[in-house]
């Protein structure tokens, strides 16, 4: 099955700077992998995502770069805010035996900005 | 619209108890999954439905079950409870899994402590 490795396993960033974490995956037919904020107590919410047909997608702050080649692909945060605090998960997403699509979690990353 | 929901938010079992939680959804998505989140080891899918009346095994699904009667609800039983099974339990949804609006909606998550 599908394995993703995430990294680091936690981030420690000034408010302000750039944070970036970054994700591999095994299987090259994965297609598309969405990336999840998590803030403590809560539940995760999609904060963006990219399809295996495009190699980079911006949304305001965020960005994801997607090398299908080298089977990995990363988070972009610019300018940092306390409010970007949280554990983000990368997932890859792969067909199953019964044709649906799983995906398959990365361990998360701690991100912290210092005030 | 509420999203998804999940009943119980917390629940203290004894080993050897069973238990079901509950999940529903008015988003009227055909997908539905059980993820397990422990510290460190991020999401982890348990069993998951393509449609109402189905239901496949995910990455980690001994000790578990699961029904889907009805399309908007997706139960997870536990007939005997393990300390192993200590864990927050979060339910998703989705409206596909392989094409556009494949995103997964999550619940509030149930935390679960099996003593």
């Amino acid at each position: 099955g599908e394995n993703v490795e995430q990294h680091p396993s936690t981030l420690s960033v000034q408010e302000g700077d750039s944070a970036v974490i970054k994700c591999t995956y095994s299987d090259s037919a994965s297609n598309y992998f969405p990336w999840y904020k998590q803030e403590l107590g809560k539940r995760p919410q999609l904060i963006i995502d990219i399809r295996s047909n495009v190699g980079e997608k911006k949304d305001q702050r965020i960005a994801v770069t997607l090398n299908k080649t080298a089977k990995h692909f990363s988070l972009h945060i610019t300018e940092t805010q306390p409010e970007d605090s949280a554990v983000y998960f990368c997932a890859a997403s792969v067909r199953s035996g019964a044709g649906s699509y799983q995906l398959t979690f990365g361990k998360g990353t701690k991100l912290s900005v210092i005030p | 619209n509420a999203g998804v929901t999940q009943t119980p938010k917390f629940r203290v079992l004894k080993t050897g108890q069973s238990m079901t939680l509950l999940c529903a959804q008015d988003m009227n998505h055909e997908y539905m999954y059980w993820y397990r989140q422990d510290p460190g080891m991020g999401l982890r899918l348990i069993h998951y439905s393509v449609g109402e009346g189905t239901t496949a095994k995910g990455e980690v699904p001994d000790g578990y079950n699961v029904s889907r009667l009805k399309k908007q609800n997706f139960l997870l039983g536990l007939e005997s409870a393990a300390p192993s099974q200590t864990s927050v339990y979060f339910c998703a949804s989705s409206l596909t899994s392989g094409g556009l609006n494949r995103e997964q909606y999550f619940g509030p998550g149930t935390r679960l402590t099996v003593t």
